[in-house]
């Protein structure tokens, strides 16, 4: 059974710092997706990492694919209060993707 | 183009009720999904359907739950004798094609009292 874990479940910043948001899952799989969830509305697709080593950047935000450690990184860059969401990570397996439990992310001034 | 749509929004009910919650995919879309999201957790996987194959029914948690799609459009996700611990947000999603981004709907909050 394919098992993801995301790091911090919360996370409190300052505007203008760094953080790393961590997603570890259990089995092989060649797709990663991050999503950003606001309070009351429903996920909006942020990336898709499609193979080891994958990188991607919008913004503040930079995801990137280690499929040999079965990890992803979404760093974000100098926070500002927009990026304040719950931010998760899906990895897909058998044509589903299973979800971790979320980080959320709650930049003050 | 339309987004995915879901109804309704909010939905109601008493403990033993059933209830038939809507999606509405985004034209095109051959994969579509359902989830439930409790307050505060992550997306629980429910069931998805790709084209006219099976469905993939592994995340249903009880024979009460069932879920049907007719062709490539709508589909509807039933809840026969609703329990309390059925209150949730339960979201739809669809995609071109399976393991493709997927997009979502706005989502129906259910509430059983």
């Amino acid at each position: 059974e394919l098992k993801v874990e995301q790091n911090p479940l919360f996370l409190s910043m300052q505007e203008g710092k760094n953080y790393t948001i961590y997603c570890n899952y259990s089995t092989t799989s060649d797709r990663l997706y991050w999503y950003r969830q606001d309070p009351g509305k429903s996920l909006e697709s942020l990336f898709v990492l499609l193979s080891n080593g994958a990188v991607k950047q919008e913004g503040r935000l930079m995801a990137s694919l280690d499929t040999k450690a079965r990890l992803s990184t979404l760093h974000i860059t100098a926070a500002v209060h927009d990026l304040s969401a719950t931010y998760f990570c899906a990895v897909e397996g058998a044509g589903k993707s299973t979800f971790g439990d979320g980080t959320t992310l709650t930049v003050k001034p | 183009g339309a987004g995915v749509s879901q109804s309704p929004s909010n939905k109601v009910t008493e403990k033993g009720k059933d209830v038939e919650l809507r999606c509405d995919p985004i034209s095109g879309h051959t994969a579509l999904y359902w989830y439930r999201q409790r307050l505060g957790q992550g997306l629980e996987f429910l069931i998805y359907f790709q084209g006219n194959s099976a469905p993939d029914k592994s995340g249903l948690p009880s024979d009460r739950f069932s879920a049907e799609r007719t062709g490539e459009s709508v589909s509807t996700l039933t809840i026969q004798r609703t329990q309390q611990e059925d209150s949730a947000v339960y979201l739809c999603a669809s995609s071109r094609q399976v393991r493709d981004t997927q997009y979502f709907g706005p989502g129906t909050r259910l509430t059983v009292l």
